[in-house]
């Protein structure tokens, strides 16, 4: 089975600054990548995701990277503000069909942006 | 709302007493996810339906544990003779598969803690 790996497991930033998360995963099959924020005792939220058939996705100041030749992929924020603070959340899972397209996991990322 | 919802939030029960979450997805949402969540850790699957079809469990998934979707709208999980292993988040998402793809939509969680 799919097997996610996600890193660092807290970061701690300056408002402003750049904040990177990233992880990898095993199964060549997964085809798709999103990236939930979930704030403490609140349920996960999707904030990006991105498919196989494209490299990279951008929604203002939240970034997606993905290379699938060597299975990680990245998010990437900039201009970080205290609001951004919560737990980030990677996942992947295989193109749906009717076998099933259930999310594997990572870890989660803690952001602290600090004022 | 028109979001994912799950009742009850909060369950406190002690070892051995059944316990039973009810989660109504997203409307015309035809599959349904349950997933359980462990304080710092990641979501990890647990089912999900196809409308009103069981079509996967995880290995998670013990024979105490049985989730139904009788209409292919709401769906109930059920824990018998729970075990303080049991403590943790339980999360239902939701997701209308379109064409390719689909996103799938978390509700506020169910947090039960066994004594």
């Amino acid at each position: 089975g799919e097997n996610v790996e996600q890193h660092p497991s807290t970061l701690s930033v300056q408002e402003g600054d750049s904040a990177v998360i990233k992880c990898t995963y095993s199964d060549s099959a997964s085809n798709y990548f999103p990236w939930y924020k979930q704030e403490l005792g609140k349920r996960p939220q999707l904030i990006i995701d991105i498919r196989s058939n494209v490299g990279e996705k951008k929604d203002q100041r939240i970034a997606v990277t993905l290379n699938k030749t060597a299975k990680h992929f990245s998010l990437h924020i900039t201009e970080t503000q205290p609001e951004d603070s919560a737990v980030y959340f990677c996942a992947a899972s295989p193109k749906p069909n009717n076998a099933g397209n259930m999310l594997t996991f990572g870890g989660g990322t803690r952001l602290m942006v600090k004022p | 709302d028109t979001g994912v919802s799950q009742d009850p939030r909060h369950k406190i029960t002690k070892r051995g007493q059944n316990v039973t979450f009810r989660c109504d997805p997203i409307s015309e949402h035809n599959r349904l996810y349950w997933y359980r969540q462990t304080l710092g850790q990641g979501p990890e699957f647990l089912t999900y339906f196809q409308n009103e079809a069981q079509l996967e469990k995880s290995r998670l998934l013990s024979d105490r544990f049985s989730a139904e979707r009788p209409k292919g709208s709401f769906s109930t999980l059920e824990i018998q003779r729970t075990e303080q292993g049991d403590s943790a988040m339980y999360l239902c998402a939701s997701s209308l598969v379109r064409g390719a793809w689909e996103t799938q939509y978390f509700g506020p969680g169910t947090r039960l803690l066994v004594l």
